[in-house]
């Protein structure tokens, strides 16, 4: 059964800081990785989609990485900002069943 | 495009009463999953249907019914709520369950349930 574990469970750092989020997996075997952003009281708005056959994508001040055979991946966020401020959910697609969440890290970014 | 569409955003109803969530998606996607969200557990996986006249359990199926007669709407019934079916409940969609393409959810219905 695919566990997702992400850690830390919460994160407070000063505007402008570099941070990485991290994401780990018990079964590498995945079809892809897919990184979310949630607004308090709001829905899941996807971020980043990472294929099992990639090891990295960009999207702006984003970069997420995969290393499948470690069950890793991590989301960096350069320069952030207070509007940085959400919870970000790691999700896991293994083909076989829905996608799988961790419990997500909740940032805040302090001006 | 509306995407995952979700109604109704908030409700509140008694213990004991049945209803129904509502979830419609437009991007002629097979796979459909309704998920719940609580403080402390992440989200959980209710039910899913990988198309049309498919549903399966997930994680935490007890209480509530799906069934899947179109490709476009995957609704989920409560059948005698509980105060411990509180929640925020995600309906999810995309293309198929090995797809390469990204999921998609909807804004979520915030339940309670007195």
């Amino acid at each position: 059964k695919q566990e997702v574990t992400q850690i830390p469970a919460a994160l407070s750092v000063p505007e402008g800081e570099n941070l990485v989020l991290n994401c780990s997996f018990t079964d590498s075997a995945i079809y892809n990785l897919q990184w979310f952003r949630q607004d308090p009281g709001k829905g899941l708005t996807s971020l980043l989609l990472i294929q099992s056959s990639q090891r990295e994508q960009t999207s702006g001040r984003l970069n997420a990485s995969l290393d499948k055979s470690s069950g890793r991946s991590t989301l960096y966020i350069a320069a952030s900002q207070p509007g940085d401020s959400a919870t970000y959910l790691c999700a896991v697609n293994s083909g076989n069943t829905p996608l799988v969440f961790g419990k997500g890290t909740r940032l805040s970014v302090i001006a | 495009n509306a995407g995952v569409t979700q109604t109704p955003k908030f409700q509140v109803l008694k213990t004991g009463q049945s209803m129904t969530l509502q979830c419609a998606q437009d991007m002629n996607h097979e796979y459909m999953s309704w998920y719940r969200q609580d403080p402390g557990m992440g989200l959980r996986l209710i039910h899913y249907s990988v198309g049309a006249g498919i549903t399966d359990q997930g994680e935490v199926p007890n209480g509530y019914n799906v069934s899947r007669s179109t490709t476009e709407d995957f609704p989920l019934r409560l059948l005698s709520a509980a105060p411990s079916q509180t929640s925020v409940y995600f309906c999810a969609s995309s293309y198929s369950e090995m797809s390469t393409t990204e999921a998609f959810f909807g804004q979520g219905t915030r339940l309670t349930v007195v």
